[in-house]
């Protein structure tokens, strides 16, 4: 499996406070999308970044792709307590329709 | 509503048993998947359909069918349930597009618990 792995497992911050997520993976990429899930429900996407872009933007959400490591990070400021959710990685291989191959998450918590 | 919907939502079922569970989506969508997700094992795919009469297997394909006859629907087969497949699922689509955009609408999940 070429699943990705995201890191930390888990995450606790106070309100406030940035959360930084990230997630490695190991074939080449066409394009990294990240999905949140609040408990027990489906995922939402939240970005998608393509493997010739660096850094993107989506209101207090930033993401970064650095392909020379396989590895994104996703970064969410000044946090609120509805941000407590699990965020996964998802990798889309370079041939671009293929399946999308889903990390383990990391779940984190926001506490208020 | 652009949306994706399964049913059931929950169900209990005894071993052995066949089941369906239906996804459908009205997005237009060629591509649609099952997952399966299981606490520490994140989400794992269980077939996909890039189209309609095309299926194809993902990680963990044992135990389950697919059909995908029309392009809105893609309803997951279990015809003989075991506890192991006790998990919650998910339905997702997809438009498929050259340019890799490969953006996943979820279903709001069928949490099957196999006695």
């Amino acid at each position: 499996s070429q699943q990705g792995e995201e890191d930390p497992q888990a995450l606790s911050i106070q309100e406030g406070e940035n959360a930084t997520m990230n997630c490695s993976y190991k074939t080449s990429i066409n394009n990294l999308q990240w999905y949140r899930q609040n408990s027990g429900r489906g995922l939402v996407h939240l970005i998608l970044i393509r493997s010739n872009e660096r850094e993107k933007h989506s209101g207090r959400l930033r993401v970064t792709l650095d392909t020379s490591k396989k590895s994104s990070s996703l970064l969410i400021t000044a946090s609120r307590a509805a941000d407590t959710a699990s965020y996964f990685c998802a990798t889309v291989w370079n041939s671009g329709n293929t399946p999308l191959v889903f990390g383990k998450g990391t779940r984190l918590s926001v506490i208020a | 509503e652009a949306q994706v919907t399964q049913n059931p939502r929950y169900l209990i079922t005894v071993t052995g048993k066949k089941l369906t569970v239906t996804c459908s989506q009205n997005m237009n969508h060629e591509y649609m998947s099952w997952y399966r997700q299981d606490p520490g094992l994140g989400l794992r795919q269980i077939y996909y359909s890039m189209n309609v009469e095309v299926t194809d297997k993902g990680d963990v394909p044992e135990g389950y069918k697919v059909s995908r006859k029309e392009k809105r629907n893609f309803p997951l087969i279990l015809e003989s349930p075991s506890p192991n497949q006790t998990s919650l699922y998910f339905c997702a689509s997809s438009p498929r597009s050259t340019s890799g955009n490969n953006e996943q609408f979820f279903g709001p999940g069928t949490r099957l618990t196999v006695l």
